[in-house]
């Protein structure tokens, strides 16, 4: 089974800056099969990016995904009031089948 | 619009069971893969179950496998999780999911409901 670990567990940022998150899976992941969501408190999660770098429809392009094999990052290139939230890698499309989901990262107002 | 509304959770004891339904609007339900999804309560998603479109392929964790079981009805557009032998880790929101990709399985999750809270405890 593949590990997700996010890095770091928090990040305090002011809104306008840049937040960089990070992804690492504990084997390769097959095709960029990695997405990231986010979640606000007492809301479902939100599909933010598919296939390591596509952003879903309607996503704001200040987020932004790239990486590939073990390593992911997710940026918001400027941070808006509404972006302060908990942020979850996923996998899928593993052998055998499993999706696994990261531990999060919250971003929170500095 | 596609909507996912889940039922069915509530208190329970250990050892008991629940049958969780999600109802399913706005989209041809009967062409997507669906999804279970729990998150304990101020902790991460854990990934639960998932069913191809059809009902063929059916996929557990570990930390569910025997004990709960996934099902769907395309006539009535729902989607099922029945859970027994129920642990107090079992405690969590239950969300259902939506793949995003049609008739393909373990893809991201486009659409959530808005979840429903199972208690297990004494």
């Amino acid at each position: 089974e593949i590990v997700l670990t996010q890095s770091p567990g928090t990040l305090s940022l002011s809104p306008g800056e840049r937040a960089t998150l990070s992804c690492r899976a504990s084997q390769s992941v097959s095709s960029s099969y990695l997405a990231w969501y986010q979640q606000k408190p007492g809301q479902a999660p939100r599909l933010l990016i598919y296939g390591a770098s596509s952003r879903a429809t309607g996503i704001p392009d200040r987020f932004s995904g790239s990486g590939s094999g073990t390593d992911f990052t997710l940026t918001i290139s400027r941070l808006e009031p509404e972006d302060f939230a908990v942020y979850y890698c996923q996998q899928y499309g593993s052998s055998p089948p499993r999706i696994t989901f990261g531990g999060g990262t919250k971003v929170e107002i500095k | 619009e596609v909507q996912l509304v889940e039922s069915g959770g509530g208190l329970v004891k250990p050892g008991g069971s629940l049958r969780l339904s999600c109802a399913a609007s706005g989209f041809t339900f009967s062409s997507y893969s669906m999804n279970w999804v729990r998150q304990a309560p101020g902790k991460g998603l854990e990934w639960v179950s998932s069913i191809s479109s059809s009902s063929s392929y059916i996929y557990y964790a570990d930390s569910v496998k025997g004990r709960f079981t996934i099902s769907r009805d395309n006539a009535k557009n729902s989607l099922y999780l029945q859970m027994n032998s129920l642990r107090a880790e079992d405690t969590a929101v239950y969300y259902c999911a939506r793949d995003s990709v049609r008739y393909q399985l373990l893809y991201p999750f486009d659409y959530w409901g808005q979840g429903t809270l199972v208690t297990v405890s004494s």
